[in-house]
């Protein structure tokens, strides 16, 4: 069983439109992050959401965190071809490790 | 101020072989970590070193090794590789440790094995 749960794995929409993806888990979190990932680059950290509730606005991005901190949601408002990407949640792994555990993620895909 | 970079960006091995990719950390950081992202598995957490020392290690088998450089640059090996080890290896820095830090990702080095 994945912790972190994307959906939906894949979207295709047109220029112009909004969109809202997902990131959800059973567990609680202190704190969780979106990263974008273009094609033949590493993921770019987008936002880091640590309190239950909280929204943050990136230009045309709205994160917001859920009140209980076990979801996350990203929404896009009127997409643009340059959104285009694999858009990653991750939140720290438990346990002593400090890596990442990441979800796997949604393909975007905006046409012009 | 220069980014991650990994060598090579490409890399096709085959089946029984060994490897070793490169990671250069942004100038001052002192922790690396190191991932593997497949179609099937996602993204997935290898190790981290910090000050040439590994701090973590995720869930992955022995043949799976790294270090780190007193200038912070870090390699991980691959030994003895399998098909299902082709991925895309990317590493990641930061300026401490990467539990309270941004981590910054490099680009990766794409691994075939046949």
């Amino acid at each position: 069983t994945q912790l972190l749960e994307q959906s939906p794995q894949f979207l295709s929409i047109q220029e112009g439109e909004n969109l809202t993806v997902y990131c959800n888990s059973s567990s609680v979190f202190s704190s969780l992050q979106w990263y974008r990932q273009e094609p033949g680059e590493g993921p770019v950290l987008l936002v880091t959401v640590v309190t239950g509730g909280e929204v943050k606005k990136l230009k045309r991005l709205t994160f917001q965190f859920g009140d209980a901190r076990k979801d996350s949601s990203l929404h896009i408002t009127a997409a643009q071809p340059g959104d285009t990407g694999l858009y990653l949640c991750a939140v720290r792994s438990g346990g002593g490790a400090d890596g990442l555990t990441f979800g796997k993620g949604t393909h975007l895909i905006i046409q012009p | 101020k220069a980014g991650v970079t990994q060598t090579p960006r490409y890399l096709i091995k085959t089946r029984g072989q060994q490897v070793t990719l490169s990671c250069s950390p942004i100038s001052g950081h002192r922790s690396v970590s190191w991932y593997q992202q497949t179609p099937g598995q996602g993204l997935q957490f290898l190790f981290e070193y910090f000050s040439e020392t590994q701090r973590n290690k995720g869930n992955f088998p022995g043949r799976f090794s790294g270090r780190q450089f007193s200038n912070s640059r870090s390699e991980m090996n691959v030994s003895t590789l399998e098909l299902g080890d082709s991925a895309l290896y990317l590493c990641a820095s930061s300026l401490l440790t990467a539990h309270y830090n941004e981590q910054f990702f490099g680009p990766g080095t794409r691994l075939t094995v046949l």
